[in-house]
């Protein structure tokens, strides 16, 4: 079974400033993908960013990069001139990219991010 | 356009209860997904559905069920609810089971509070 770890509960940052968030996963398939999720008080999750496995260039949205280390099975999130709204739970996800049965998302245990004024 | 949207928002019931939980899809998503969120933790799969057929089941008991209808929307019901029941249950929406590229879509969840 896929795991997700995510190894920083908390985080925090000041304005501006730049963080960078945790995530590995174990897996033997070889066909992949990989998301970051914000999860706001709101609650509801909101897609940050998405890795293919097969792609070797990094994932990039804005602000928002990763650092995708494949044979180390590592999947890290960083986030550029942090603000105020950046301030969220952050979940590292991993789903299958082939084969039989359901694509669901397994999630690790999110970090709490706070951003500093 | 609307969003997934669920409902209701909260909830409270009372140990060995039933209770349904709702989700409508994105127009034109096909795909619906269940996930228990309890609090400090990340999302656990529950259910998959794809027109109409179960995709998927993650590791809850028998409790648990789920169904799809022909406008795509879907319905979680819970039977003889538990205290260890209370959590959020997210929706998500997606075009096809896969969501290769969109992704999924989830909506803001139904907050499970049993007493």
């Amino acid at each position: 079974a896929q795991t997700v770890t995510q190894s920083q509960p908390e985080m925090s940052v000041q304005e501006a400033e730049t963080v960078t968030l945790s995530c590995t996963y174990d897996t033997s398939e070889s066909d992949y993908y990989l998301f970051w999720y914000k999860q706001p008080p709101s609650r509801q999750m909101i897609l940050v960013i998405r890795q293919e496995a097969y792609k070797q260039q990094n994932a990039t949205e804005n602000r928002f990069s990763v650092n995708f280390q494949k044979a180390a099975k590592s999947f890290s999130l960083k986030i550029s001139d942090s603000q105020l709204g950046d301030a969220a739970m952050y979940f590292c996800a991993y789903r299958q990219g082939s084969g039989a049965g359901s694509y669901q998302l397994t999630f690790g245990k999110g970090t709490k991010l706070s951003v500093i004024p | 356009d609307a969003g997934v949207t669920q409902s209701p928002t909260h909830l409270i019931k009372t140990r060995g209860q039933h209770v349904t939980l709702r989700c409508s899809p994105i127009s034109g998503h096909k795909s619906v997904s269940w996930y228990q969120q309890v609090l400090g933790q990340g999302p656990q799969f529950i259910f998959q559905y794809y027109e109409k057929e179960e995709r998927g089941r993650g590791n809850f008991p028998d409790r648990f069920s789920a169904r799809q209808f022909p406008n795509y929307s879907s319905e979680l019901n819970v039977n003889a609810l538990l205290l260890g029941d209370s959590a959020l249950y997210l929706c998500a929406s997606s075009t096809t089971y896969r969501a290769s590229y969109y992704g999924y879509t989830f909506g803001s969840g139904t907050r499970l509070t049993v007493v």
